[in-house]
């Protein structure tokens, strides 16, 4: 089992540019989460799905970032017109569904110029 | 104000020492898992508990959903423990997401 898969590893973008970033979820997890890591604001939950349905975005941004899960085995999320401010550790993470232990990838560093 | 407070939020100790670790929750958790970031950046699962406690190694956690809180004791420290190690609790509210505690830098010397 290769856990989860984020691509790229690490992205630069410049300012106002767009930026998508892909998670695989671990095969036969029904439930993706995406993740944000800075220094000044710590990990914090952006958003989920469940059975490629979303639940719960009450942790994105309202504007320019939006996240789609397509299928069962990957999921994105996009942000669009790149600001400094957007510049982090993007963490997906997926597990078995319900109150069940999750499982992170090891994370995409997007830095915005 | 916190909904998950960590503590210490560094620690340094000496090779073969014990330690613990705590989060206390302004929330109503009803589990709680502990990682350990790697210098890599990767989160490395160390224990999922529903109220209860488990034991691993040299690691061992307990998680008390009345006191609202969860500890990670660590056993005989050795350098390769060193890192940032993370608590993050579900809560009742209905929605899966995990909410994280801000962390405690480990540095294990020998």
């Amino acid at each position: 089992n290769a856990g989860v898969i984020q691509t790229p590893r690490h992205k630069v973008t410049g300012k106002g540019q767009e930026a998508t970033l892909w998670c695989e979820p671990i095969s036969g997890h029904s439930a993706v989460f995406w993740y944000r890591q800075t220094i000044v604001q710590g990990l914090e939950f952006l958003t989920y799905f469940r059975n490629q349905a979303p639940i719960d975005d009450s942790g994105m941004p309202k504007e320019r970032f939006s996240a789609q899960m397509p299928n069962q085995s990957h999921s994105t999320l996009k942000i669009q017109s790149t600001q400094p401010q957007d510049s982090a550790v993007y963490l997906c993470a997926s597990s078995l569904g319900g109150k069940a232990e999750q499982f992170f990838g090891p994370g995409t560093r997007l830095t915005v110029l | 104000g916190d909904k998950v407070k960590q503590s210490p939020s560094a620690l340094s100790l000496q090779e073969g020492t014990n330690s613990a670790l705590r989060c206390n929750f302004s929330i109503a958790a009803t589990t709680v898992q502990w990682f350990l970031q790697n210098p890599r950046g990767s989160l490395i699962n160390l224990f999922y508990l529903v109220p209860g406690t488990k034991e691993n190694g040299r690691l061992k956690s307990a998680f008390d959903s009345k006191e609202s809180y969860s500890t990670l004791h660590i056993r005989d420290a050795q350098l390769e423990d060193s890192g940032t190690y993370f608590c993050a609790a579900e809560t009742s509210s209905g929605s899966w997401q995990l909410i994280f505690g801000s962390g405690t830098q480990l540095t294990v010397m020998p």
